[in-house]
C-alpha cells in the first residue's frame, strides 16, 4: 500500500540546536513529496516541495529536506532551531489514482524548542 | 491577495442540530477539500471535489455531507448523524493538471457540541 510515515510523536530540540524531522514514503512510480507546518488553531502552511531534481530542497523559514531514494526518506532539517519553529510539522506525498493525485498526510510530529 | 477563507472560525452546536461550515477560495483552483482535525490522529479526509457539481466520499464522510454548485465554494454539513463532531476542521484546495502541486489550506474552523 502507498503511504507516508513519521516515526516520531514529537521531537524535543534545545535553541541553537540542529532540527530533523524524519519522513518515510512508499509510493509506486516517482515521489512527490511535500512539508506542512500547523501552528495552533491554524491552517497548514506549505515549506517545502520535492518534486524532481537536486537531492537537497530548500524552503521556507530556513528549512530544508533531503531526498534520499535508497532510503525512501525525505527528512525535514533546519541547522539552528528557534522557539519559533515549535508546531506541528506534516510530511505528505501524492497518491495517484488514475491520472489524478491527491496528497496522503502523515500523522504529524510535534516539534518542541526549549530555550 | 488569493487564498481561501473558512467561516466561521469557531462554532458551537447543540447535540441533534445540522451546522454547515463554509470554505471560499479565489485562487481559481479546480479541486476542493476537507479534512477533519483530532489530536494525535492528524489529518482524515472527508469529502473532496475536483470540479463543479462532482465529489467523492473520503475516509470518513458517515454523517457529513456537501455540495459544489460553485467553483469557489465546497460547503461542509455536519448532520446530526455525526456522532462525535466535535474537532478541527480544515479546507483545502489544489490545481489540477499534470504537474504535481500541493494544497493551499484554509485557516480552520473549531467545532464543538455543547
Amino acid at each position: 500500500a502507498q503511504s507516508v510515515a513519521q516515526p516520531e510523536d514529537q521531537v524535543n530540540v534545545a535553541e541553537g540546536n540542529p532540527l530533523t524531522v524524519k519522513c518515510t514514503y512508499s509510493v509506486s512510480g516517482n515521489p512527490y513529496l511535500f512539508w506542512y507546518v500547523q501552528y495552533p488553531n491554524r491552517g497548514l502552511q506549505f515549506l517545502l516541495k520535492y518534486i524532481t531534481g537536486d537531492n537537497l530542497v530548500k524552503g521556507s523559514y530556513g528549512f530544508e529536506a533531503e531526498f534520499n531514494k535508497s532510503q525512501t526518506s525525505f527528512h525535514l532539517k533546519k541547522p539552528s532551531a528557534l522557539v519559533s519553529d515549535s508546531a506541528l510539522y506534516f510530511c505528505a506525498v501524492i497518491i495517484y489514482e488514475g491520472s489524478w493525485g491527491k496528497l496522503q498526510f502523515g500523522a504529524g510530529t510535534q516539534v518542541v524548542v526549549t530555550p | 491577495d488569493g487564498g481561501i477563507t473558512q467561516s466561521p472560525k469557531y462554532l458551537f452546536r447543540k447535540e441533534g442540530q445540522n451546522v454547515t461550515l463554509s470554505c471560499e477560495q479565489n485562487l481559481n483552483h479546480d479541486a476542493m477539500y476537507w479534512y477533519r482535525q483530532d489530536p494525535g490522529q492528524g489529518l482524515r479526509l472527508i469529502y473532496y471535489s475536483q470540479i463543479v457539481n462532482d465529489f467523492q466520499k473520503g475516509d470518513i464522510a458517515e454523517g457529513y455531507s456537501v455540495s459544489r454548485e460553485k467553483k469557489e465554494s465546497f460547503p461542509l454539513t455536519v448532520t446530526s448523524a455525526q456522532k462525535n463532531p466535535t474537532a478541527f476542521y480544515l479546507c483545502a484546495s489544489s490545481i489540477v493538471g499534470q504537474e504535481p502541486t500541493g494544497y493551499t489550506f484554509g485557516s480552520g474552523t473549531r467545532l464543538t457540541v455543547v
